[in-house]
């Protein structure tokens, strides 16, 4: 079965500091790969997504994520992180029927 | 803003009651997807329709359904509530399979 693992449950960073969220899934076949974020309170959010092509994905608020096909890995990346990035991510595949299969979720708190 | 609604934004009731959730998708997208998110289950994949048809089901119970109007709403019923139904149901939207979903506020359902 498809499944997503996101590494850090809580991370905790100063303002300015850089970032990266791991997440790796497991799935053989090809895959469509999502980043989003829930601010306190709010809905889910896209941030970026893969479907095919440049490896390296750009999304909204400076953020940006690398797939790496041979280690299954899709990792959120910014370089320096605002104290309005306080969220919670989460990495999500594309599942074989259409439906996302959601990460347990990453809480960054960044310290002002 | 994404342009998914849902309503109600609270719910609370006791054991043994039936709700019904709401959702509108964005203008236009024909897939409605419903997720359950809790502390413990992190987001789990309830069941999608696709143009008034069921297309998938994920961890959905079977005191729970679902449908799709013709006009593309779609609304949940849970029903026979237990204390662990207690969560947000969100509710997201895509043009089509396999592509990028949008996500409504969610509806926070808290079962006495």
């Amino acid at each position: 079965a498809q499944s997503v693992s996101q590494h850090n449950h809580h991370v905790i960073l100063s303002e300015a500091a850089s970032l990266e969220l791991g997440c790796n899934y497991s799935y053989g076949g090809t895959v469509n790969l999502f980043w989003y974020v829930q601010y306190p309170g709010q809905h889910l959010q896209l941030l970026l997504k893969y479907f095919s092509g440049d490896p390296l994905v750009k999304g909204i608020k400076g953020f940006e994520a690398e797939f790496i096909k041979s280690k299954f890995s899709f990792n959120l990346r910014k370089p320096s992180v605002q104290w309005s990035d306080t969220a919670e991510y989460f990495c999500a595949v594309g599942g074989s029927q259409g439906n996302l299969i959601f990460g347990k979720g990453t809480k960054l708190s960044v310290k002002p | 803003d994404s342009g998914v609604t849902q309503t109600p934004k609270h719910l609370i009731t006791a054991t043994g009651q039936r709700v019904t959730l709401r959702c509108s998708p964005r203008s236009g997208d024909l897939s409605v997807y419903w997720y359950q998110q809790s502390l413990d289950q992190g987001l789990q994949f309830l069941i999608q329709y696709y143009n008034g048809e069921e297309r998938a089901k994920g961890n959905i119970l079977e005191r729970f359904s679902a449908q799709q109007f013709p006009d593309l709403h779609s609304e949940l019923n849970l029903s026979s509530l237990e204390l662990g139904d207690s969560a947000l149901y969100f509710c997201a939207s895509s043009p089509r399979v396999l592509r990028e979903q949008f996500f409504g506020p969610g509806t926070r359902l808290t079962v006495l």
